[in-house]
This record gives C-alpha cells, sequence and structure tokens, in this order.
C-alpha cells in the first residue's frame, strides 16, 4: 500500500511562472514531511521540510504547504527557473522511525 | 570526497548470477540506508543500519538480498541469483545524528541490469 502519493507523473510550467507540486499521504504517524529534488544520473537531495506541526514553511524561492486534515501537502516553486527542471520527489517520516517513505516522484520541466 | 560514494555506478549481470554493490558514507554519520528505484517507480525502502544495532531489514524484497555494514562504516549489499526484475537503480544514503530530522544523503547509485 502506497503511504505516500504523488498523483501526478509530470508537470511543465513556464519559466517565471509558478510550479505546483502535490503530494498526499495516508498514514497520520508522521512527524515530518521532505522534498527531495533529483537530476539525472545523480542521488536526489534535499530541497526543504516541515514538521507536522507547521502548516507552512518557506526557504526562498521554495515554499512548502502542510494541510493535515486533507493529509496533503504542496511544494511551490516561485519563480521557476529551468534549473528547476528535476524530478522532486516528497517523503515523510514516521514518528516511530527514520525510514523515509517516499512517493513515486513528479518530474518538472521548466520551459524558457 | 565528502559525499556519499557507491560503486559501481553501472552493472551489467546475466540472469542468475551474484552481484555486490559498495556504499562508503560520510564520515560520522550513524545511520545508513539503502532504497532502490525500478523504473518509473518511487523510491523503495531496502535496509536500514543505525549504529550497532540490529539492522532493519524489513524492506528486502527476497532472502536473495542481503546486506552488512562493516566498522559501522562500509556497507554491501549483495544479491544472490539475480533475476531481471533486480533490475533498478540502488542507493546508498547516510543521515547524521544531528541536522534536519530525517534529511538523507544520497550517493549517485549503482544502476543494476539484469539480463
Amino acid at each position: 500500500d502506497q503511504q505516500v502519493k504523488q498523483n501526478s507523473p509530470s508537470l511543465s510550467v513556464q519559466e517565471g511562472r509558478i510550479s505546483i507540486l502535490n503530494c498526499d499521504y495516508t498514514n497520520s504517524m508522521f512527524d515530518y514531511f521532505l522534498w527531495y529534488k533529483k537530476y539525472p544520473a545523480e542521488g536526489p537531495t534535499f530541497l526543504i521540510s516541515i514538521s507536522s506541526i507547521k502548516d507552512k514553511n518557506e526557504d526562498g524561492r521554495f515554499t512548502v504547504f502542510l494541510n493535515k486534515s486533507a493529509k496533503h501537502l504542496s511544494l511551490h516553486i516561485v519563480p521557476s527557473q529551468p534549473g528547476d527542471s528535476a524530478v522532486y520527489f516528497c517523503a515523510a517520516r514516521p514518528i516511530y522511525g527514520n525510514k523515509l517513505v517516499f512517493g513515486a516522484g513528479t518530474i518538472l520541466r521548466v520551459k524558457s | 570526497g565528502a559525499g556519499v560514494s557507491q560503486s559501481p555506478s553501472n552493472k551489467v549481470t546475466e540472469k542468475g548470477k551474484d552481484v555486490e554493490l559498495r556504499c562508503d558514507p560520510i564520515s560520522g554519520h550513524t545511520a545508513l540506508y539503502w532504497y532502490r528505484q525500478s523504473l518509473g517507480q518511487g523510491l523503495e525502502f531496502l535496509i536500514y543500519f543505525q549504529g550497532n544495532s540490529a539492522p532493519d531489514k524489513s524492506g528486502l524484497p527476497s532472502d536473495r538480498f542481503s546486506a552488512e555494514r562493516t566498522g559501522g562504516s562500509v556497507s554491501t549489499l549483495t544479491i544472490q541469483r539475480t533475476q531481471q526484475e533486480d533490475s533498478a537503480v540502488y542507493l546508498c544514503a547516510s543521515r547524521a545524528g544531528t541536522g534536519v530530522p530525517g534529511e538523507l544523503f544520497f550517493g549517485e547509485g549503482s544502476r543494476l541490469t539484469v539480463l
């Protein structure tokens, strides 16, 4: 059973516009949610995270929103840049344990 | 280097052969993970080492898969009698005891192709 779901396999956005990547989870027993970014032939790298007690965390062009009642989080990138083109993975950390559960990823293409 | 190092970067093998994949984590990181990414799939957890504790092997897909971590540092993932469905990118990650909760530092992965 997929505990973390990214239902959009891909997203295409014009440079300068906002990119919104979505993630849903089914288990309430997560205390941190993280976004990772992956370029081809490289390992994923940490981008931004949010604690389950918060509803927003912002870091430069990147903002993560958490809606606990809907079990939904989203990553906003504003403004989008061509260098943001990558696969974005949503991940969740269980309250008990340190095994991150990852979604399937969303391919973001930012067109110049 | 300062990052997680994995070898080989690419491995092509014949069905039924054994393979070993190596991971050298960031120095001082106490936790080490193996994940794999099959084509079009997300990252699938395989195994987790934390210090001297018994590893969490709950993600290993079959008894053909095993892993060890020697001296609390380098880890080897072994796949015996490889099958075509084992073809994937195997990613190793390490985690520090401090810092952002849940932040993993990944290597570039070992791409395994089983013919």
